[in-house]
């Protein structure tokens, strides 16, 4: 079945660029996802990107997807304590029906 | 309403007791999703409707969870003779096919269950 999986945790400081990685393993996957969560919230879509794409860029969030390898990352410019929270990676392979979320990497932003 | 809501947004209970979370999904939206987030685990699905389509309950951990989704909008989340290892955040989820954004989910605030 599809699996989609993150690395736990970074830690960066504030201004500086923030790099969060996925892979996933189903190569039929259609959407990916960036969601947020912040501390005792639900998730939020972020961005997301075609599988046919190769890069999105919306203000300080650049998505970058390696479909050969399955990796899909997430950059954040710049950096700032209020970027703190839990982002889950998430793929679906229709435009309706089920995503299959990571674990999500919890980013700390120190001052 | 303006999102996805949950009730109660917390509940203690007891070791053995029944407990049922409450979701209301955007107006109109027809999928809803249940998931749970237990403390430092990542999300893990338990069942989603699509419509009128039987649901998929492939994510349930035992016979002691059901869910019923009444009318095509409010779903109840069930558990029954609920155990320690039922503690975990409960998120509810809805989606429309004629979203712009292509199976973008909308998360409630979510129910934070604590058993004793």
């Amino acid at each position: 079945g599809e699996d989609v999986e993150q690395s736990l945790f970074l830690s960066v400081r504030e201004g500086d660029s923030s790099v969060i990685n996925c892979t996933y393993t189903d190569s039929s996957s259609t959407y990916l996802y960036w969601y947020k969560q912040e501390p005792g919230a639900g998730l939020q879509l972020l961005t997301y990107i075609f599988s046919n794409m190769d890069m999105k860029q919306d203000q300080r969030l650049t998505v970058l997807l390696n479909k050969k390898d399955k990796h899909l990352s997430l950059r954040i410019a710049d950096t700032q304590t209020g970027d703190s929270a839990i982002y889950f990676c998430a793929e679906s392979m229709e435009r309706a029906g089920k995503s299959t979320f990571g674990d999500g990497t919890t980013l700390t932003v120190k001052p | 309403g303006a999102g996805v809501s949950q009730s109660p947004s917390n509940k203690v209970t007891e070791k053995g007791k029944d407990v049922e979370l409450r979701c209301d999904p955007i107006s109109g939206h027809t999928a809803l999703y249940w998931y749970r987030q237990s403390l430092g685990q990542g999300l893990e699905f338990l069942i989603y409707f699509q419509g009128n389509s039987a649901p998929d309950k492939s994510g349930l951990p035992s016979d002691r969870f059901s869910a019923e989704r009444t009318g095509g909008s409010v779903s109840t989340l069930t558990i029954q003779r609920t155990q320690q290892e039922d503690s975990a955040v409960y998120l509810c989820a809805s989606s429309d096919y004629s979203s712009r954004t292509p199976n973008e989910q909308f998360f409630g605030p979510g129910t934070r269950l604590t058993v004793l």
